[in-house]
């Protein structure tokens, strides 16, 4: 099956800093998700994007599906941004499942 | 409020009792997923349903089963079978529909944490 993999595994920042995030997928996807997952577990859709670069306030994110990554870029970093991010990605010929990879946790400090 | 309601947020199974996890979605989704997460791990599926009355196994489907009577409910049983049930339970929803269910974005749930005594 697909393996995803993200990285770093952790992160530490400082409030303000900027930051990337990386997910590597090894086959060709239909579809690509990241979320977030707050300190009570609850999980947050932040992007779906397949191809191309999207940006939500200071969040954005690029993938290149033709090299099989993506990127989520945190900018001016705040304490709330805290929690662990999963990419999450579908290829069609595996049953239309959504498959996640490891997550990275940040923690965002004051 | 339109959304994805899991309950209970936290239960307790005894050795060798079945316990059913709800889950009810008023989006007018088709499709509903069930995950498990472990501690410190990424999410794994279960079952899915992307229509009523039908649904697939997913990664790790032994131990569990599955009901779609309805459109809103997608109810999630841990029978005793699977021996290590500790987690956390997150269920999931999509449009569906006439979309390939790959370009679908899911929706999630806050989760129940399921633990044994």
């Amino acid at each position: 099956g697909i393996q995803v993999e993200q990285s770093p595994p952790d992160l530490i920042l400082q409030e303000g800093a900027n930051s990337t995030l990386r997910c590597n997928f090894s086959d060709s996807v239909n579809n690509l998700q990241w979320f977030h997952q707050n300190p009570w577990g609850q999980l947050i859709n932040l992007f779906y994007i397949p191809s191309g670069t999207k940006q939500n306030g200071r969040l954005s994110a690029t993938t290149v599906a033709t090299e099989r990554y993506s990127l989520l870029y945190i900018s001016s970093s705040q304490t709330t941004d805290s929690g662990v991010y999963f990419c999450a990605v579908v290829v069609t010929a595996a049953g239309n499942k959504l498959t996640f990879g490891g997550g990275t946790r940040v923690l965002v400090k004051p | 409020d339109g959304g994805i309601t899991q309950s209970p947020k936290y239960l307790f199974r005894k050795e060798g009792q079945n316990v059913t996890l709800s889950c009810e979605q008023n989006l007018n989704h088709d499709a509903m997923y069930w995950y498990r997460q472990d501690p410190g791990q990424g999410l794994r599926l279960i079952y899915y349903s992307q229509i009523v009355n039908d649904f697939q196994k997913g990664d790790i489907a032994e131990g569990y089963s599955v009901s779609r009577e309805k459109k809103e409910s997608f109810p999630l049983t841990v029978t005793s079978a699977q021996k290590n049930p500790t987690a956390f339970y997150l269920c999931a929803s999509s449009s569906g529909g006439q979309l390939p269910i790959a370009k679908n974005i899911q929706y999630f749930g806050a989760g129940t944490r399921l633990s044994v005594l």
